[in-house]
């Protein structure tokens, strides 16, 4: 089993610009969710879903969309790429919800110029 | 808001003593709690996790004490190795909130 995939690894985008990062698990997991990373701190909830077509926000949701079609699915898009949303992005998955065991990606290195 | 927080940023400790790794939370309704260990360069790794009605739980090498009084946890890892060297988060239900990360680093 590959776990949870994320792609791509790194990324450079110019502002305004908008991407999508992409998230897979192989699991059956029912619960995903994003988080940032950045320098000296910790990990900070973007949004989360507990199931296919159910999404909701987290610590730090503005300037990001998410959705979740599939079970194994779980894209992050950054509607117009800023400066501050320079950051180490993870995502995660966990069978049972409320943080059972996540299994997260190996993570996307995000660079807004 | 709920937090989770940690209460040194860095630990050092020498090869092959114990470590002991402090959380606060302030959630007192939260019912499950998580460590993860994160390496450099790569993605947070489950560690050992503990319900809220235990107060110890034990893995290999480690063990996660639960004081829902003063609402804090610790992790304690037995005869540091090298390898033990990282940041390690503690997590609470139920969307998983993360403390800040302690960093340990282990000297010879």
């Amino acid at each position: 089993n590959a776990g949870v995939t994320q792609t791509p690894k790194f990324q450079v985008l110019k502002t305004g610009q908008s991407m999508t990062l992409q998230c897979a698990q192989d699991m059956n997991h029912e619960y995903m969710s994003w988080y940032r990373q950045d320098p000296g701190m910790g990990l900070r909830l973007i949004h989360y879903s507990v199931g296919a077509g159910i999404t909701d926000q987290g610590e730090v949701p503005n300037g990001y969309n998410v959705s979740r079609s599939t079970t194994e699915d779980f894209p992050l898009r950054l509607l117009s790429a800023a400066p501050s949303q320079t950051s180490v992005y993870f995502c995660a998955s966990s069978y049972g919800g409320g943080g059972y065991g996540y299994t997260f990606g190996s993570g996307t290195r995000l660079t807004v110029v | 808001g709920e937090s989770v927080g940690l209460h040194l940023p860095t630990l050092s400790v020498q090869e092959g003593d114990n470590s002991i790794i402090n959380c606060a939370y302030s959630n007192s309704a939260s019912d499950y709690f998580i460590w993860y260990k994160q390496e450099s360069g790569k993605g947070p790794q489950f560690i050992i996790d503990i319900r809220s009605n235990m107060d110890k739980r034990q893995g290999q090498r480690v063990t996660v004490l639960l004081n829902k009084t003063v609402k804090h946890l610790s992790l304690q890892i037995a005869a540091t190795q090298p390898g033990d060297s990282a940041v390690y988060f503690c997590g609470s239900t139920d969307k998983l909130i993360f403390g800040t990360g302690t960093r340990l680093q282990v000297f010879p």
